[in-house]
């Protein structure tokens, strides 16, 4: 069982150009996210869906979209890449444990654009 | 003034010491509270997980609310050098993970 794993690792970009980052799960969680880390920002919500089908706005959507077509992929596409979105990417998955959601996370792309 | 704030370290403390990290919070709403753990070039971790006040053990780590004051605590007994890692700390007024809001880490680290 691979958990949730992420494409590419790493990856540099040239400004302007169209990248999707992609995620599989194999755990059948129903909701994801996509978060991206920064330096002293910590962990930002970028998109999520709670479950196929569905598409909601985190924190920081500007520049990002997402698309859920069936319960275990989630990309995310930079439309026209910008060096302000240099940053490690990372997707998760959840399920409810108790009254509250559980998170689980992917290893992380690195994406840098110059 | 960001909702929940953390110190960013780096601290270091040798091996055995007892570590002690800290959140602080602004939104008197939140009542789920977690630690994640995160090694280098890893994804976060659920470590802990506690809701509204108090206290909870889980063998050397014991997490600590105090919602008077909005503060949040993380103490690791008998520090081992496979606790160097960065701490997040993560905080929600709902019970979905879509409205969790996590602190920017603090990176440990243990000397043997």
């Amino acid at each position: 069982i691979a958990g949730i794993t992420q494409a590419p690792t790493s990856q540099i970009l040239a400004a302007g150009r169209r990248m999707t980052l992609r995620c599989t799960q194999d755990m059948r969680h129903n909701a994801m996210y996509w978060y991206r880390q920064d330096l002293g920002l910590g962990l930002r919500l970028i998109h999520y869906s709670n479950t196929a089908g569905t598409t909601g706005k985190g924190e920081v959507p500007d520049g990002y979209s997402v698309s859920r077509a069936n319960t275990d992929d989630f990309p995310l596409t930079l439309a026209s890449a910008v060096p302000s979105q240099t940053s490690v990417y990372f997707c998760a998955s959840s399920v409810e444990v108790g009254n509250t959601d559980t998170q689980y996370f992917g290893p992380g792309t690195r994406l840098t654009v110059l | 003034q960001k909702e929940v704030e953390q110190d960013p370290g780096p601290l270091s403390v040798p091996e055995g010491a007892i570590v002690s990290l800290n959140c602080t919070y602004s939104n008197s709403a939140f009542q789920y509270f977690m630690w994640y753990r995160q090694y280098s070039r890893k994804g976060p971790e659920l470590l802990m997980y506690t809701y509204s006040s108090g206290n909870k053990e889980d063998g050397r780590f014991t997490a600590q609310v105090d919602k008077s004051s909005k503060y949040i605590s993380l103490f690791i007994r008998d520090s081992q050098p496979s606790d160097s890692a960065t701490y997040l700390c993560a905080m929600s007024a709902h019970s979905s993970a879509s409205k969790i809001i996590f602190g920017s880490g603090t990176r440990l680290s243990i000397r043997p």
